[in-house]
């Protein structure tokens, strides 16, 4: 049974690029959430899709932006990016329960030169 | 305000010790679950034990357990027989709300240094 995968696993880039980060949720979850962890800090939530639809949102501007596919997998994609936006990008599937856990991803480490 | 603090930035503990990590939480909401992860140095986010705000019983899972205080919205993560695998960040989260609202807040973390 495979568990959350993400790629790709590391990744520089320079101000002001776009970036596409991808999420493959575990099987038989159909919620995926994004976090960003900037260095020696937790996971700060950016946003939830569930049914191709962006169900919740953090305090994220709208530079950082989602997609959920028929097949329940995600990107996220930050545009215009920003010294500000190195971190480590965890990917979580769950789901829709109140009572689900939310699994992690291996993450992607973001560097931004 | 700070939705869950994690006082200890660091602790040290000798190998097959017990350990607890603390966490206090913040919330208005009755339903609400507590969660425990591990962070390797890899930076895998690893689920460790889950207690839900009706719970009666203080969650367990194999060596972990969680001392769920809830009138004094305390949460602490008991690790019993450190072992030096254990060594890694810890953060305690909230997901608050019912069904559909499956945001987590996450603390700031403890790093656990096991000693051999």
């Amino acid at each position: 049974d495979a568990g959350v995968t993400q790629s790709p696993t590391h990744l520089i880039k320079t101000r002001g690029q776009q970036v596409t980060l991808r999420c493959s949720p575990k099987s038989g979850h159909d919620t995926v959430s994004w976090y960003q962890q900037a260095l020696g800090q937790g996971p700060q939530f950016i946003f939830q899709y569930y049914e191709e639809e962006e169900r919740q949102r953090g305090n994220f501007p709208d530079r950082f932006s989602g997609h959920q596919f028929p097949n329940y997998s995600s990107e996220l994609n930050v545009n215009a990016l920003l010294l500000g936006d190195s971190a480590l990008y965890l990917c979580a599937s769950s789901l829709d329960s109140a009572r689900d856990t939310q699994y992690f991803g291996p993450g992607t480490r973001l560097t931004v030169l | 305000a700070q939705k869950i603090t994690q006082t200890q930035p660091g602790m040290f503990v000798q190998e097959k010790e017990a350990v607890t990590l603390d966490c206090t939480y913040d919330t208005s909401d009755q339903s609400y679950g507590l969660f425990w992860y591990k962070q390797p140095s890899s930076g895998e986010m690893i689920f460790l034990i889950y207690q839900g705000s009706y719970d009666e019983q203080n969650a367990t899972e194999g060596r972990y357990s969680l001392n769920f205080q809830k009138a004094r919205k305390s949460a602490n993560l008991v690790i019993s027989a450190s072992q030096l695998g254990d060594s890694a960040m810890y953060f305690c989260a909230m997901r608050e709300g019912a069904q559909g609202a499956q945001k987590l807040v996450f603390g700031q973390g403890t790093r656990l240094t096991i000693n051999p």
